[in-house]
């Protein structure tokens, strides 16, 4: 069975310009999560999708940021215009209604912005 | 106050010993704990997760929680080089919600 994956691996834009990126989740898996690690701190949780349906995104920082899942299948994720704080890895996971709530995790994509 | 905090290391142990690593969570409605082993440019990889308060052994790894203390921890046995990671706590309060994670701690296994 395929695990989590994402792309791109890297992606080096420059302040202003607008990137996209891409996750697949494991498939049948209805949950689906966006995460992101800024250099030195902690992984924080960007937003959850239930299906297609927005469940949670609290943590999405502002309006420049813009998920979605069209379908419930893949996700993408989108910054524009991007910003230089907006730097770091940009982790997915997904996870099923089993009964134990593991959350499986993707690659990353290393996002820098100049 | 961090929600989750870890001790960020690193940790050094030589081989065939004991590991342990700590963990502390300020939110009393946390359910669910979740240890994730991450390597180098790796994902995170779940190694254990618990639900209640005591031990609970899988292997070489084992997990104990003490909910009145709010702290979870990760014992490794035996530890091997390969063991040699970043070693995340994360925990939820609702099932299938989103995780916090602490910073993570690193773990360094010599031969």
């Amino acid at each position: 069975e395929a695990g989590v994956t994402q792309f791109p691996s890297h992606s080096v834009i420059e302040k202003g310009q607008t990137v996209t990126l891409r996750c697949d989740p494991i498939s049948g898996h209805d949950n689906l999560y966006w995460y992101r690690r800024v250099m030195g701190k902690e992984i924080k949780f960007l937003l959850h999708f239930v299906k297609e349906s927005k469940q949670d995104e609290s943590g999405m920082p502002n309006n420049r940021f813009l998920a979605e899942r069209t379908g419930g299948t893949y996700s993408t994720l989108k910054v524009q215009p991007a910003e230089l704080e907006d730097s770091g890895v940009y982790f997915c996971a997904s996870s099923d209604w089993t009964s134990t709530d593991t959350q499986y995790f993707g690659p990353g994509t290393r996002l820098t912005v100049l | 106050q961090k929600e989750v905090e870890q001790n960020s290391g690193p940790l050094s142990v030589p081989e065939g010993a004991i590991a342990s690593l700590n963990c502390t969570y300020s939110d009393r409605v946390s359910q669910s704990f979740f240890w994730y082993r991450q390597y180098s440019g790796k994902s995170p990889e779940l190694i254990m997760s618990i639900y209640s308060n005591g031990d609970k052994e899988d292997g070489r790894f084992t997990a104990q929680l003490n909910k009145a203390s709010q702290y979870v921890s990760l014992l490794i046995r035996d530890s091997q080089p390969s063991d040699s990671a970043t070693y995340l706590c994360a925990v939820n309060e609702v099932a299938f919600q989103k995780l916090v994670f602490g910073t993570g701690t690193r773990l360094l296994v010599s031969p």
